[in-house]
Order: structure tokens, then sequence, then C-alpha cells
């Protein structure tokens, strides 16, 4: 069965700091990773990663993948408070379209 | 171009109600799943489907159920509803084809009391 990790599962920072988010996975037949930001409505899609190496960037966000050690992390650097939110990291494992395999995301909080 | 659309936004059952949830998705997607979310157990893949088959399912009960349309359009039932069912319920969309990303709505939140 797929199986997505996700570390820390709560992060409190203060604005301006930088920080790391963990996403580690096992899946049969990985297709993709994608990150989410959720607040208190909808996941919103912030990147989605099929290729091991090659940095996304969306301003202050940026993630990476590695396929070969099954991990991906999400930067944000010079946090704000609107960045406060859980972020999910998602594994599509190939068995069909739209199944996703969520982690049990990462809770940031940031302090002005 | 309209988002994923979620109705109802807000609803309150009594336990043993059955419930129907509806979702519209992006134009020109016909993938369509459902998942939900509680606090415990994060996000959890319910099922999916394409051109009105579903081609995967999670392991949720059968009271769990779902059907789509010929427009793409979909819904979800829940029989017998049960207290651990309250629950965010999400549906999402996609195109076909590799690299397309998934599309979430805004949700339903259902609380059964």
């Amino acid at each position: 069965e797929d199986k997505v990790v996700q570390s820390p599962l709560s992060l409190v920072v203060h604005e301006g700091d930088t920080v790391t988010l963990n996403c580690s996975y096992e899946v049969t037949n990985f297709r993709s990773l994608l990150w989410y930001k959720q607040e208190k409505k909808a996941p919103t899609f912030l990147f989605m990663l099929t290729s091991s190496g090659i940095e996304k960037k969306s301003g202050r966000l940026s993630s990476i993948l590695d396929k070969k050690e099954l991990f991906s992390i999400l930067n944000i650097t010079a946090t704000q408070t609107g960045d406060s939110a859980i972020y999910l990291c998602a594994v599509d494992g190939g068995t069909s379209y739209g199944k996703l395999t969520f982690g049990q995301g990462t809770i940031l909080t940031v302090h002005p | 171009k309209a988002g994923v659309t979620q109705t109802p936004r807000y609803l309150i059952k009594t336990r043993g109600q059955q419930v129907t949830l509806s979702c519209s998705p992006i134009s020109g997607h016909r993938s369509v799943s459902w998942y939900q979310q509680t606090p415990g157990q994060g996000l959890q893949f319910l099922f999916e489907y394409f051109s009105e088959t579903q081609r995967n399912k999670g392991n949720f009960p059968g009271r769990f159920s779902g059907r789509q349309f010929s427009n793409s359009r979909s819904e979800m039932n829940v029989s017998t509803l049960e207290l651990g069912d309250s629950a965010l319920y999400l549906c999402a969309s996609s195109g076909t084809g590799a690299g397309n990303t998934i599309y979430f709505g805004e949700g339903s939140w259902l609380t059964v009391v």
C-alpha cells in the first residue's frame, strides 16, 4: 500500500524565518508528487514534481524531488503570517488518475 | 475558467439518515475523485470516476457510494450515517493524460449529530 510521511507535523516560526518541510514516500508505481496548501478551505495546488533534481519555484516557495531517496522538500523563505496553513504532500501512485495518497500534513504557524 | 464546485457547503444530518453531495468538475475535466478529510485520519481517498465508470475505490464501507453523469458531474452518497462520518468531503477533478494536476473544490462540511 502506498505511504506518505511528512515531518515535522507542526512548526511554529516567526516572520522572516525560513522553513523546510519534508515528505518521504513509498509507492509501487510513482507518477508524481504534489504539494498543496490548505487554509480553512480546499487544498490549493502549489507544485507538481515528476523528475529528480529539478527545483520548482514560485515566489518564496520552492520544492525539489529526490526519486532515488524517495523524498521531497518544500522550502519557504522569508515567511509571512499569510503562510500559516497546513501543507500537504501527496503522491500519485499511478494506479489511476485522481487517486492521491496524502501525508498527515505539516501545520505551519507563522507569528508576527 | 470556473473551478471545482461542490454543494452543499455545509450540512447537518442525524444518525441513520442519508446524504447526497454534488460536485461539478472544471470544464473539460472528465476524472472526478472524492476524498474524506478528518482531523484524525487526514485526507483519505474514497473513489474516482471517469466517463461514468468507477475506476478506483478506497477502503470505505459500502455505505459510501458515488456516481458520475454524462456531463462529468458527480454525486456521492452516504447512507445510514454514523457520527464518525462527520468530516469535510472534498471533490477533485483532473484532465486526462500524464502531468495533469488535480484541483480540489471547497468541500462539503458534514456534521452528523
